[in-house]
């Protein structure tokens, strides 16, 4: 199974900071990764798909990068509302479909 | 506008079963995937279970293999969950997606979660 490693679990920022959180699979994944946010008590949400691609309306201070086994995710300029917990997940060929372990990005 | 809605969820004694129903509306439902993520109180995400469009193709999680078995009515546009033998670690919100695409493991719209409990 491939596993994926996310950090930091945690992350304080300030508005307006430029945040990078890093994803690395196990073994070469392409760029069959993507990036959901799921703020507390509600279902997660897609942000990026394919390592890169941003979901439709989808503010675009959020990006993706990377491909193989090393990932990256953005946020140019963090907004009060970004505040949540960001999750990367590979669905590179066979099951299972694995998350990493989240990172929590709190304002500081 | 799509939507999904599962019911099913409750409290229930380990090893008992119990079959959770996913309501969808808005796409061509038989044209998608489906799968159930789930996430246990104060965790992260963990994919359980997925199915083809056509219902031709299942896959499991290995913390699930043999004791869930997934399911689509696509006449109903409902997607099922069956599950039995369960177990305290199988507390957790249980999510249904749809999606993106067709079959690529990624979705991009999530019901509102519906809650199991196991617990004597």
């Amino acid at each position: 199974d491939i596993q994926m490693t996310q950090s930091p679990s945690s992350l304080s920022a300030s508005v307006g900071d430029r945040v990078t959180i890093t994803c690395q699979a196990s073994q070469d994944i392409t760029n069959y990764l993507s990036w959901y946010q799921q703020k507390p008590g509600k279902a997660p949400k897609l942000l990026i798909y394919d390592a890169s691609n941003l979901e439709t309306g989808v503010p675009s201070r959020f990006s993706g990068s990377g491909s193989g086994t090393d990932f990256t995710f953005t946020i140019s300029s963090l907004q009060p509302e970004d505040i949540a917990t960001y999750y990367c997940q590979h669905y590179d060929n066979l099951p299972p479909f694995t998350f990493g372990q989240g990172t929590k990005l709190v304002i500081k | 506008e799509v939507q999904l809605w599962e019911s099913g969820g409750g409290l229930v004694q380990p090893g008992g079963s119990l079959r959770l129903s996913c309501a969808a509306s808005g796409f061509t439902f038989s044209s998608y995937a489906m799968s159930w993520v789930r996430q246990a109180p104060g965790k992260g995400l963990e994919w359980v279970s997925a199915i083809s469009g056509i219902g031709g193709s299942a896959y499991y999680g290995d913390s699930v293999k043999g004791r869930f078995t997934i399911s689509r009515d696509n006449s109903k546009n409902t997607l099922y969950l069956q599950m039995s033998g369960l177990r305290a670690e199988d507390t957790a919100v249980y999510y249904c997606a749809k999606d993106k695409v067709g079959a690529t493991f990624y979705w991009d719209y999530w019901g509102q979660g519906t809650l199991v409990t196991v617990s004597s």
